[in-house]
């Protein structure tokens, strides 16, 4: 079934770049998509990937997608303090209208 | 604020007791899905309505939860006879079908308790 994995936590010094990693299993997953999680708070998206594309960079967000090895990151450059939150990944196929997350990443921002 | 708004935002019941959440999605989007999130767990689809039709409900919406979006605008997520394991955040999403990327919003989620 589909299923999607991402590691539990990542701490990072402020200024520096943060790699959250995710992946996922339905080889037929078109869209991939990044949420931001804030404590309490519901899901804000940050950016999506179609599965023709490589990479995408938005600011200080780039994601990369190895569609062979079924691969997904998430790359912020010069991390800041407000970046820390609960990074989840999220895919959709073509054909449906659900997403399937990940358990998300915890992001900590040292300063 | 024209994102997903969702009410209330906490809502603490007894057990056995009934509950109903509401969620007034993006003006203009047709799709509307609810979601539920545990804690340390990602979201987990619960149902998706196109317009006014349910369209799909997942095995995690037993008997006692129901959802209805009539007229195709607001919907609403009632739960009865509450148990422990209902305790979660419920997230309501919406989407326009054809949209660049097919992005769902969500709103900032209901949170229940029940003790």
């Amino acid at each position: 079934g589909e299923d999607v994995e991402q590691s539990l936590f990542l701490s990072v010094r402020e200024g520096d770049s943060s790699v959250i990693n995710c992946t996922y299993t339905d080889s037929s997953s078109t869209y991939l998509y990044w949420y931001k999680q804030e404590p309490g708070a519901g899901l804000q998206l940050l950016t999506y990937i179609f599965s023709n594309m490589d990479m995408k960079q938005d600011q200080r967000l780039t994601v990369l997608l190895n569609k062979k090895d079924k691969h997904l990151s998430l790359r912020i450059a010069d991390t800041q303090t407000g970046d820390s939150a609960i990074y989840f990944c999220a895919e959709k196929g073509d054909s449906s209208y659900k997403l399937i997350f990940g358990s998300g990443t915890r992001l900590l921002v040292r300063p | 604020d024209t994102g997903v708004s969702q009410n209330p935002r906490h809502k603490i019941t007894k057990r056995g007791q009934n509950v109903t959440f509401r969620c007034d999605p993006i003006s203009e989007h047709n799709r509307l899905y609810w979601y539920r999130q545990t804690l340390g767990q990602g979201p987990e689809f619960l149902t998706y309505f196109q317009n006014e039709a349910q369209l799909e409900k997942s095995r995690l919406l037993s008997d006692r939860f129901s959802a209805e979006r009539p007229k195709g605008s607001f919907s609403t997520l009632e739960i009865q006879r509450t148990e422990q394991g209902d305790s979660a955040m419920y997230l309501c999403a919406s989407s326009l079908r054809g949209s660049t990327g097919n992005t769902i919003y969500f709103g900032e989620g209901s949170w229940l308790t029940v003790v």
